[in-house]
């Protein structure tokens, strides 16, 4: 078993449509936690990160994560075009730097 | 933010030749980068992490004698892809990161550089 479980996708919606991005993990010991938006041939961006089990807002993005059932998500409200791209999960433990990454989701945004 | 930079974005080379691709933190003192590659449709994958003015210390089944590491100061970081194959073709990104940062050791990363060897 990987230490993050990722789909791949492709995730094709509408335009306005409600985006749910999900990884699960096998690692107990993380406690950070973040998505990266990634456009094609670029360096990913960060989108939001998250300490510990909780839910975090950001504009159009909310971030959940559920340590008891090692699962984070990635909301994404009023899709746009613009949103098109790959969005990955990546988490780490505490004190430490290296990130572990899921192998991103692709998604499609449709006008 | 902070601004992570590299050069070249884009490069093509020979089978049997080195290539160096750099990575610049623009606006930071960045105490430790990080190397990964990306194979497409695939996650970033860790090779190495280097921290200024020691030898970088890299993840299992990295050569650290194929991929050579500098980190010679604290906004500068080079990759050397030393007698690169065809297999070597692949997206190469660093990060960057600092104590000193207002966030939680957050990583900060370049654009990325497409080898392709041929």
């Amino acid at each position: 078993q990987k230490e993050v479980e990722q789909d791949p996708g492709p995730l094709s919606v509408p335009e306005g449509a409600i985006v749910s991005l999900n990884c699960t993990y096998s690692n107990s010991a993380f406690q950070y936690f973040m998505w990266y938006r990634q456009y094609s041939r670029k360096g990913p961006e960060l989108l939001m990160y998250t300490y510990s089990s909780g839910n975090k807002e950001d504009g159009r993005f909310t971030a959940q994560v559920d340590k008891s059932s090692k699962y984070i998500s990635l909301f994404i409200r009023d899709s746009q075009p613009s949103d098109s791209a790959t969005y990955l999960c990546a988490m780490r433990n505490s004190g430490y730097s290296t990130l572990t990454f899921g192998k991103g989701t692709m998604l499609l945004v449709s006008p | 933010g902070a601004v992570v930079s590299q050069h070249p974005s884009w490069v093509i080379c020979k089978s049997g030749t080195s290539v160096k691709i750099e990575c610049r933190s623009l606006d930071f003192q960045a105490t430790t980068m990080f190397w990964y590659r990306q194979f497409p449709k695939q996650s970033l994958m860790l090779m190495a992490t280097s921290n200024e003015g020691s030898k970088a210390t890299y993840e299992q089944g990295v050569e650290k004698d194929k991929f050579l590491i500098n980190h010679a100061s604290l906004t500068l970081s080079t990759l050397t892809v030393t007698s690169a194959h065809p297999e070597d073709s692949s997206f190469y990104i660093c990060s960057a990161t600092t104590p000193f940062s207002d966030s939680y050791n957050e990583q900060f990363f370049g654009p990325g550089t497409r080898l392709t060897v041929l």
